[in-house]
């Protein structure tokens, strides 16, 4: 049973456009949720996180929505760069749980 | 510090073979977990350590892996008899508590032939 799901295999995105990234989750318990960027070959690498008291959390050029109602949340790339290219994951958390992962979605930012 | 660290970045084993892997945290970090990756997956989890203690077992983790974090500060990870299907990205993460971030090392690619 998939906790958390990305339905996104793949995204592509046109340079300075703004990238939208989407994560549902099932668990009503699940209180913090992160994103992740990674690169092949190499660790997933932490980007923004938030947990369930806000509903948005943004840091430079990246912004983290979240709907508890929906049980849904998008992170916001704008403006999208070719760097950015890579799979992101979400993934989520509640009191003591480790971290549960979606599938990732990868993202093309095309020059 | 430099990050959470792991050793060695890639190993090839024949099947059979027992490996061990090892991840060093970051230093005030109380949390270390290991996530086992593969190919069009998001990392899953393993098992974690709040200091050297090993609070949970995924039922990934069968009998043939084992897990230590001797003093709350290195953890090694050891696969037994390793099988094709070990054959993973296996990463090590750690954290300050529970629900704040967790990062990632670069992991270590097993491939079992």
């Amino acid at each position: 049973d998939q906790q958390v799901k990305q339905n996104s295999p793949s995204l592509s995105v046109q340079e300075g456009r703004i990238s939208i990234l989407n994560c549902d989750y099932t668990n009503s318990m699940f209180d913090y949720f992160l994103w992740y960027k990674k690169y092949p070959a190499e660790g997933p690498t932490f980007l923004i996180s938030i947990s369930s008291i806000k509903d948005k959390n943004e840091d430079g050029r990246f912004t983290v929505f979240l709907n508890k109602s929906a049980k849904h949340l998008s992170l916001h790339i704008v403006p999208s760069q070719p760097g950015d290219s890579a799979v992101y994951f979400c993934a989520a958390s509640s009191g003591n749980t480790p971290l549960v992962f979606g599938k990732g979605t990868r993202l093309s930012v095309i020059a | 510090d430099t990050g959470v660290s792991q050793d060695p970045r890639h190993k090839i084993t024949k099947r059979g073979q027992n490996v061990t892997f090892r991840c060093d945290p970051i230093s005030e970090h109380n949390r270390l977990y290991w996530y086992r990756q593969t190919l069009g997956q998001g990392p899953e989890f393993l098992t974690y350590f709040q200091n050297e203690a090993q609070l949970e077992k995924s039922r990934l983790l069968s009998d043939r892996f084992s897990a230590e974090r001797p003093k709350g500060s290195f953890s090694t990870l050891e696969i037994q008899r390793t099988e094709q299907g070990d054959s993973a990205m296996y990463l090590c993460a750690s954290s300050y508590s529970a629900n704040t971030e967790a990062f990632f090392g670069q992991g270590t690619r097993l491939t079992v032939v």
